[in-house]
Order: C-alpha cells, then structure tokens, then sequence
C-alpha cells in the first residue's frame, strides 16, 4: 500500500530563515508529487507539483521541491521564509493506478516569527 | 478562474440531525472528493465520484453517503449527526488522464461542521 509521511508536525523559524519541509512516500508503482498550502480557516492551494522531467520544481510564493526517486523524497524548501509563510504544508502523491486519488501526508504546521 | 464552492462556511447542528454538505465546481471535472480534516490526523478520504451517479467509497466512509445526481454538483449526507462528526469538512475536483489530467486537486474553502 502506499503511504505518505512528512517527519516534521511542526516547524518552527525566523523571518528570513531558510526553510525545508520533508516528505518521504512508498509506493510500488510510479506517483506524480504534489505540495499544497493551507492558511487559516481556508481549503487547500497547489503549491508545486512533479510530473515528469526536471526534477527541481518550482512553485508559487518562492517555494520549490526537489523530486528524488532513489531516497523516494519530495522536500519542499524556502530560502527565506516571510511571516505570511505561516500555514499548513501537506505533501501528497497519486500512483499512477489509483485513477486520479491522492494520498496525503499528516501535514506540516510552518510558523515564522519575526 | 477555476472555482469550488461549498454551500456552508460554518454550520452548528444537534445530535441526530441530518446534515447536508453541497458542493459545486465550475470546471467540468469528472472526479469529485469529499475530505475531513482533523487536527493531528491530516486530510482523511470519506467518499469519492468518478462520474456522475458513481461513488466509491473512501478511508472513513462509516456514518456519511453521498449523492451525485450532476456533473457539477456532489452533495455529503450525515443520516443522524454525531457530536465525533464535528470537524472541517473540505470538498476538492479533479481530472485525471490526458495532457491536462494530472489528478491535481482544487478544493473548496472548507465547510466548518460542529455537532451538539
């Protein structure tokens, strides 16, 4: 069965810190990857996603991922991260025989402080 | 602009009542989700639609069905609400297969359901 897991819950960083989310997946078959975002009392936006070619993918808001099939990882990173970064990050992954649904992670709450 | 709206923002209920969630997507997408979300334990599947008069069911199916009687339109039923039932209900479309068919997922604001 294929599983998600993001190994942070939570992340705590200064304002203009780099940061790095991870996310490791199983998955027997090959998955497209996805990063969404939730803010407070809001649904779920696409951040970034893999697909197929280059394997650095870059998203909205400065965001970007790194696909690595060997260590089956899909980090998510920030250079320098902004109060406004405060949200919740749930990685997920659709294998390819599962018609469309995602599996997510358990989700990573980011809180920037100033 | 692509677009998921749930009829509900906020909804208050007692013990035992029915519930209705609606939800509907402007984008022509086959496949439609209804999630709960609760602290701790993430984004958690209840049902989902491939086509219209279709489910399946997902991960916690127990205590809610669904209808899909429209493209557009997948509606969540609580048959008697329970006070475990209070959560945040999201509702999300998607495609899948193709060039544009990448299974992303666009959600709606979110539905917040508490049971008294």
């Amino acid at each position: 069965a294929q599983s998600v897991t993001q190994l942070d819950s939570q992340v705590p960083v200064f304002e203009e810190a780099p940061v790095e989310l991870r996310c490791n997946y199983s998955s027997s078959v090959s998955v497209y990857l996805f990063w969404y975002v939730q803010y407070p009392n809001q649904g779920l936006q696409l951040l970034l996603k893999y697909l197929s070619g280059s394997t650095l993918v870059k998203g909205i808001n400065g965001f970007e991922a790194e696909f690595n099939k060997s260590q089956t990882s899909f980090h998510l990173r920030k250079p320098s991260v902004h109060i406004s970064d405060t949200a919740e990050y749930f990685c997920a992954v659709i294998p390819y025989n599962q018609g469309g649904k995602l599996i997510f992670g358990q989700g990573t709450e980011l809180s920037v402080k100033p | 602009d692509v677009k998921v709206t749930q009829s509900s923002r906020y909804l208050v209920k007692r013990t035992g009542e029915k519930v209705f969630l609606e939800c509907v997507q402007d984008m022509d997408h086959e496949n439609m989700f209804w999630y709960r979300q609760d602290p701790g334990l993430g984004l958690r599947l209840i049902y989902f639609s491939y086509d219209v008069k279709m489910k399946e069911k997902g991960d916690i199916p127990e205590g809610y069905s669904v209808s899909r009687e429209k493209k557009e339109r997948f509606s969540l039923i609580l048959e008697s609400a329970s006070t475990n039932q209070t959560s945040m209900y999201l509702c999300a479309s998607s495609t899948w297969g193709g060039l544009a068919g990448s299974g992303e997922l666009f959600f709606g604001e979110g539905s917040r359901l508490t049971v008294l």
